[in-house]
């Protein structure tokens, strides 16, 4: 059981947007950054967004990150098929005093 | 290039001893705080533990705690996870990750992961 909470799946034809949420509380999310990290199919994790809201050099800015309060969200503008993949939301959790991840949201691409 | 590498998984038995080892390069290894994070089959990331640059300060998760041991070489660019009592459920994809951010490691990310090493409990 995540501390953090993401939608299992979400899904959306070519050239739509896409929204992923990652709820979570005060001691983590609601004091920390979030980031985002994308799992293609056999692959390694890599970055996505840091800091909630900063796009590493090579990710497109088709990506983007927002945080509010004690929820964080991910954008994919333009969804190509190529996006599809599992997303997995992070912080640091105070109270546990380690890191956490959300449980993933697999992006279907129709 | 950054390139983080790792070796020594494999099948052990329940209640047996594992030790991970992560070859970096590309970055000044010494200056980066490391991650162990692990995936089970078919499941979600879990973070396992944290060490700092200098390896004075070790984090774990709490199914870590008490039977995992982090520890960084940073004269051979090396990170090891010393795995002991393992159990079936500790059955996973081991990523040695480096980290990257300013201030505390509450603001940490996680930039450059290795492709992993299979760990299997079973008998």
């Amino acid at each position: 059981q995540s501390v953090l909470t993401q939608p299992p799946s979400a899904s959306g034809t070519p050239g739509q947007r896409v929204t992923v949420s990652c709820s979570g509380s005060s001691s983590n999310i609601g004091s920390n950054p979030v980031n985002w990290y994308q799992q293609l199919p056999g692959t390694a994790p890599r970055l996505l967004i840091y800091s909630s809201d900063q796009r590493p050099s090579g990710v497109p800015d088709r990506f983007s990150g927002s945080k509010s309060g004690t929820s964080a969200s991910l954008a994919i503008f333009g969804l190509l098929s190529e996006d599809e993949a599992d997303y997995y939301c992070a912080a640091w959790d105070d109270s546990l005093n380690g890191y956490v991840f959300g449980p993933g949201t697999k992006v279907t691409v129709l | 290039e950054v390139q983080l590498l790792e070796s020594g998984g494999g099948l052990v038995q329940p209640g047996g001893s594992l030790r991970l080892s992560c070859g970096a390069s590309g970055f000044a290894f010494s200056t980066y705080a490391m991650i162990w994070v692990r995936q089970a089959p078919g499941k979600g990331l879990e973070w396992v533990s944290l060490i700092s640059r200098s390896g004075g300060g070790t984090w774990y998760a709490d199914v870590a705690k008490g039977r995992f041991s982090v520890s960084r070489d940073n004269s051979n660019n090396t990170l090891h996870l010393r795995m002991d009592s393992l159990r079936a459920e500790d059955t996973a994809i081991y990523y040695c990750v480096k980290c990257r951010g300013s201030g505390s490691h509450s603001a940490y990310f996680f930039d450059y992961w290795g492709q992993g090493t299979l760990v299997t409990v079973s008998s």
